[in-house]
């Protein structure tokens, strides 16, 4: 099925332990994002990538970095995992889908930093 | 700073009821989308709006954007067990970097059988 694919689902890091975040899409869409969801402050944009080549930070960037490797691939990397970084996060890419033109998320990676 | 507000933050009523959530901003966007999220799963968007007045149905969801292109609402009519969720409403700037959406904290709707 067409989507958005991220590895790991669930991950356990001790603070200062560095992980990649890896996703994939097969949609062709152009522009891919990572997205972090906590309670109560809703999803928060840390970098975007509006075409194969160029990243941009988002509005919560620090302590996070990320590749994209090509069209299909945007990795989001944690060089020094903090407890503060304990998170949902969402990969995400923008454009049509089924004749809706919008974002299609990821199904989640659950990070809990100790 | 824009920003999307949701309301209520919480919502839970009986099967067959009717309801509206609100997405409301002081900013113009140049589209609003709203998305349902199911627990342990990634948002699933819905529906976009982009002319302000415009009203869309989805089966027994109303979506419609005001026409000062600030705020949104969407109407449930006859909830059901199946439409228990987080709807996230998400706008568009005006000139804004390519697609990047603000998104709202979220309604939580449960519908109890």
């Amino acid at each position: 099925n067409a989507g958005v694919t991220q590895t790991p689902k669930f991950q356990v890091l001790k603070t200062g332990q560095s992980m990649t975040l890896q996703c994939a899409q097969d949609m062709n869409h152009n522009s891919m994002y990572w997205y972090r969801q906590d309670p109560g402050m809703g999803l928060r944009l840390i970098y975007y990538s509006a075409s194969e080549g160029t990243t941009d930070k988002g509005e919560v960037p620090n302590g996070y970095n990320v590749s994209r490797l090509n069209k299909r691939e945007f990795s989001l990397r944690l060089e020094s995992a903090a407890p503060s970084q304990t998170s949902v996060y969402f990969c995400a890419s923008l454009g049509v889908v089924t004749d809706l033109y919008g974002y299609t998320f990821g199904s989640g990676t659950r990070l809990t930093v100790v | 700073t824009q920003l999307l507000e949701q309301s209520p933050q919480f919502l839970s009523i009986q099967e067959g009821e009717n309801l509206t959530v609100y997405c409301n901003s002081s900013s113009v966007f140049s589209s609003l989308q709203w998305y349902r999220q199911e627990p342990g799963e990634g948002p699933v968007l819905l529906v976009t709006v982009v002319t302000g007045g415009e009203v869309k149905k989805l089966k027994r969801l109303t979506f419609q954007f005001g026409d000062a292109r600030k705020d949104s609402s969407l109407h449930i009519t006859a909830a059901q067990p199946g439409d228990t969720g987080l709807y996230l409403c998400a706008g568009l700037n005006y000139g804004g970097s390519q697609g990047n959406l603000i998104f709202g904290k979220g309604t939580k709707l449960s519908v109890k059988p």
